[in-house]
């Protein structure tokens, strides 16, 4: 299995500060997605990664930016954290015909 | 554009009972079909998938799920629960199965188990 980790693991942050998530894998998968996981909502896709420097929007997007400068590495930033973004953050990345990997998930609360 | 509903958002079963989450999707192509499973803390692990071929899936820890074209399901069983499978179900859906092509998830389902 492809290695991906993600750091860190659990974060709170207070409201209007900037947020950097990491997510980090072991393997050349050139695709690379970030998630928000809800209640209710299941997983609901934030931006994805097609190859360094490569990326575009997913179905959650305002409020988030992202970030590709090497293949291994994925980075999500929240600009001015909200309440709203409270959530559970997972990065997977896609392996051709075995679907998604997903990492371990970030816990993030804004306070 | 894809969709994917999952009926029942917790499902309680006794231990050694049939274990039922259903998924229904809608998609304008041949749909690619997964289950992912994730325990407490965890991230998701891919537990089957639906490609092509055979309609009905096995997948691990015992689970299957069958690919119904003219229902649009997908739903997943297992003949006997454990207290192990205890955890939430996501049901997802894409048009390819090939590195670039987007996952839809559906709300999810947690399963309960009871002794």
């Amino acid at each position: 299995d492809a290695g991906i980790t993600q750091s860190p693991r659990h974060k709170v942050t207070e409201t209007g500060t900037p947020v950097t998530l990491r997510c980090h894998q072991t393997e050349n998968h050139r695709y690379m997605y970030w998630y928000r996981q809800d209640p209710g909502h299941g997983l609901r896709l934030i931006h994805y990664s097609y190859g360094v420097k490569d990326t575009d929007k997913g179905e959650v997007s305002d409020g988030y930016s992202v970030s590709r400068s090497k293949t291994e590495d994925f980075l999500l930033t929240l600009e001015s954290a909200t309440s709203s973004q409270t959530s559970v953050y997972f990065c997977a990345i896609q392996k051709q015909g075995y679907g998604y990997t997903f990492g371990s998930g970030t816990r993030l609360t804004v306070v | 554009a894809q969709s994917v509903t999952q009926l029942g958002s917790h499902v309680s079963v006794s231990e050694g009972a049939l274990v039922l989450l259903r998924c229904n999707y809608s998609s304008s192509v041949p749909p690619y079909l997964f289950w992912y499973v994730q325990y407490p803390n965890q991230g998701l692990q891919l537990l089957l998938k639906y490609t092509t071929g055979a309609t009905l899936v096995k997948g691990i820890n015992g689970f299957e799920a069958e690919f119904k074209k003219s229902e649009t399901s997908f739903h997943l069983t297992k003949p006997s629960a454990h207290m192990s499978d205890a955890a939430e179900y996501f049901c997802a859906v894409s048009d390819e199965n090939n590195a670039g092509n987007m996952l839809t998830f559906g709300g999810g389902t947690r399963l309960m188990v009871k002794p």
